[in-house]
């Protein structure tokens, strides 16, 4: 299948420093990615929607001056965490849709680990 | 909204037990169903998936019924073994392309 690759797998940070995360699409080309937080224990939640040359899509409740998303190309999205705080630390996931034909599979990231100190 | 309700876990199974975990959902559309796993350190990867109803997802012995009756994507497998312990994700996606995901079950193989 479709490879998409997420950069850094792990990062820790100072708190009030920011982040950013990358996600490619190695061999398609997505023109919608998604970006997800994972809570220890809990379900993946929907943080964006990220569209390719337009503005990110944000869920209900998710800040968006604070999580910057960036879709410049049809294979990067960035995820930048600004100013962050240690309730910020979260596993965070991006996902990239490959559309040949009929098929519209969702493919993921390894997911970065954040750690705010 | 869509969401998705899937059971509770952990599940702790003897290697060779049969496994179901239940998985519901709600949709104001006509979803497409999708069950993701995620092995330990590793990312999200699809299961398996049904795009319309009565559909049969099946994937590694791992099998799910698209039951529009009982809006219900239930995920069995008739003989588990140690290497399926794993987080698995019941999700749905509508006509927005957007992925919503159930809690996810932890599920403990014992050898």
């Amino acid at each position: 299948g479709a490879v998409v690759s997420q950069h850094p797998s792990w990062v820790i940070c100072k708190s009030g420093t920011s982040v950013k995360i990358e996600c490619r699409s190695l061999d398609f080309q997505a023109t919608t990615m998604f970006w997800y937080r994972q809570f220890p224990k809990q379900s993946l939640m929907l943080m964006a929607t990220s569209n390719e040359g337009s503005k990110a899509t944000y869920e209900q409740g998710v800040e968006k001056d604070k999580f910057l998303i960036n879709h410049a190309s049809l294979t990067l999205s960035t995820l930048t965490v600004t100013s962050a705080h240690p309730e910020d630390s979260s596993f965070y996931i991006c996902s990239a849709r490959s559309q040949q034909g009929a098929s519209t599979e969702a493919f993921f990231g390894q997911g970065t680990r954040l750690t705010v100190v | 909204g869509n969401s998705v309700t899937q059971m509770e876990g952990p599940v702790t199974l003897s290697e060779e037990a049969f496994l179901t975990i239940n998985c519901t959902y709600t949709a104001t559309g006509y979803p497409s169903l999708f069950w993701y796993v995620q092995y330990p350190g590793e990312g999200l990867q699809l299961l398996l998936k049904a795009t319309k109803a009565d559909d049969k997802g099946s994937n590694k012995g791992f099998e799910a019924t698209y039951r529009k009756e009982t809006t219900s994507f239930h995920l069995e497998k008739g003989s588990v073994q140690v290497s399926d312990s794993a987080v698995y994700f019941c999700a749905l996606s509508d006509w927005d392309d957007k992925i919503i995901f159930g809690k996810g079950t932890r599920l403990h193989i014992l050898p």
